[in-house]
């Protein structure tokens, strides 16, 4: 069965802490997203990368940044955590081919900033 | 730029009545259509696609919906719901071509089913 998985799915961390979000996948999939959920605003798009080292801003960038080393793996990266990036965070990804294609998403991280 | 409206935050129905979902998009150019499917505690999973063709779309537990170009509408409807269908509900648009796909998603509909 194919796998999208993030790596924490309950953290808590400190106003000012880096914090470091982990999704690998085992599709070979090229394309890999990260999306914050927040009641009543849905899903965000806040990166999403195609290829390896490659990375294009979402909607909402802003006080995030992301890696991807390796294929199968897509990371984002809180430099200096914030109350208001307290959020559920899904990890997607998808192949790059022509037409449309599933996302496929991970079980997601909440993450709390106290 | 694409975007998805689903006006109803929730919805409550009582198990076994039919219920549709709302969704209306726009967009300036031809589009996919998703409808995904939150469980507590999990992630989104797919219920159906409309990518071209028929413009009724069956998918997965009995969920259904119809495409509507000159109602830039994509409904989902299904027509006995269970108290397994608890769950939320978001509507999803994607436009591009080939490898570079943006996917714009909804803000979300609870289905709350009521024994």
């Amino acid at each position: 069965d194919v796998k999208v998985t993030q790596s924490s799915r309950y953290l808590v961390k400190r106003t000012g802490e880096k914090v470091f979000l982990e999704c690998v996948q085992d599709m070979d999939h090229e394309n890999m997203f990260w999306y914050r959920q927040d009641p009543g605003l849905g899903l965000r798009l806040i990166y999403f990368s195609y290829d390896v080292k490659m990375k294009e801003k979402g909607d909402i960038p802003e006080g995030y940044s992301v890696s991807r080393e390796k294929k199968e793996r897509f990371s984002l990266i809180l430099e200096s955590a914030s109350t208001n990036q307290t959020s559920m965070y899904l990890c997607a990804s998808t192949l790059r081919a022509s037409g449309a294609n599933v996302l496929t998403f991970g079980a997601g991280s909440r993450l709390t900033v106290l | 730029a694409q975007s998805v409206t689903q006006l109803d935050s929730q919805v409550p129905v009582f198990e076994e009545a039919p219920v549709e979902l709302r969704c209306n998009y726009s967009s300036s150019v031809s589009v996919y259509l998703f409808w995904y499917v939150q469980y507590p505690n999990q992630g989104l999973q797919l219920l159906l696609k409309y990518l071209s063709g028929s413009t009724l779309v069956k998918g997965i537990n009995g969920f259904e919906a119809e495409f509507n170009k000159s109602q830039t509408s994509f409904h989902l409807r299904k027509p006995s719901v269970h108290i397994s269908d608890t769950a939320e509900y978001f509507c999803a648009v994607s436009e591009g071509a080939g490898g570079y796909q943006k996917v714009t998603f909804g803000t979300g509909t609870k289905l709350q089913v009521i024994p």
